[in-house]
């Protein structure tokens, strides 16, 4: 089966710039998840989508990230404007169920700002 | 909460040696575990898994035992090589479904 998509795999912009990035879930998986993992660290979880509704968004900085996925398919997160802060690399994965399985990664698109 | 502890990196082993990775964990009910690794410049990859008390998890030569009375699944294997050179992290899925996760293991395979 096709992986988890996403792109770009490489992005860089100037501090107060705005960026997006895609992310396309393997077929047939519910859930989705946005990831930040700043370097040198764990994963954090920024969003978590159950077909086309928010689950847990509770980290989340929202007055400046946004996400969505309104066919409850593909997803789009965004940053607006990007902060120094926000270098790092951002993971989309899904998962067929909330349960027992585990989870498949993307490749991750790597913000640099400056 | 939940939370997942596993031992500071990086580790640096000679090709052949025997590997271990610690992690213990802390969690209300039965939680599923996970390792996964991550290669230099890619994402992470599930290595392998257990979902309940004394499952072993294996895979590529790796494998990790849910120890319920020491609340451990800590990684092993037998003659790494220089190929295994990567970021392991242990995680946890609870009662939320979440992944919990470890800070991360960096492990360096000299030949």
């Amino acid at each position: 089966e096709a992986g988890v998509a996403q792109s770009p795999r490489y992005k860089i912009i100037e501090k107060r710039q705005s960026v997006a990035f895609w992310c396309n879930p393997i077929s047939g998986h519910a859930t989705l998840y946005w990831y930040q993992q700043i370097l040198g660290q764990g994963p954090k979880l920024l969003i978590q989508f159950q077909n086309n509704g928010v689950v847990d968004d509770s980290q989340l900085p929202k007055d400046r990230f946004s996400a969505e996925r309104l066919k409850g398919v593909d997803s789009t997160l965004k940053i607006q404007p990007a902060k120094l802060e926000d270098s790092a690399v951002y993971l989309c994965a899904s998962s067929f169920s909330t349960e027992n399985y585990g989870y498949t990664f993307g490749s991750g698109t790597r913000l640099t700002v400056v | 909460g939940d939370s997942v502890t596993q031992m500071e990196g990086p580790v640096t082993l000679s090709e052949e040696a025997f590997l271990t990775i610690n992690c213990t964990y802390t969690a209300t009910g039965y939680p599923s575990l996970f390792w996964y690794v991550q290669y230099p410049g890619e994402g992470l990859q599930l290595l392998l898994k257990a979902t309940k008390a004394d499952d072993k998890g294996s895979n590529k030569g790796f494998e990790a035992t849910y120890r319920k009375e020491t609340t451990s699944f800590h990684l092993e294997k037998g003659s790494v090589q220089v190929s295994d050179s990567a970021v392991y992290f242990c995680a946890l899925k609870g009662s939320n479904y979440q992944l919990i996760w470890g800070a991360g293991t960096k492990l360096i395979i000299k030949p």
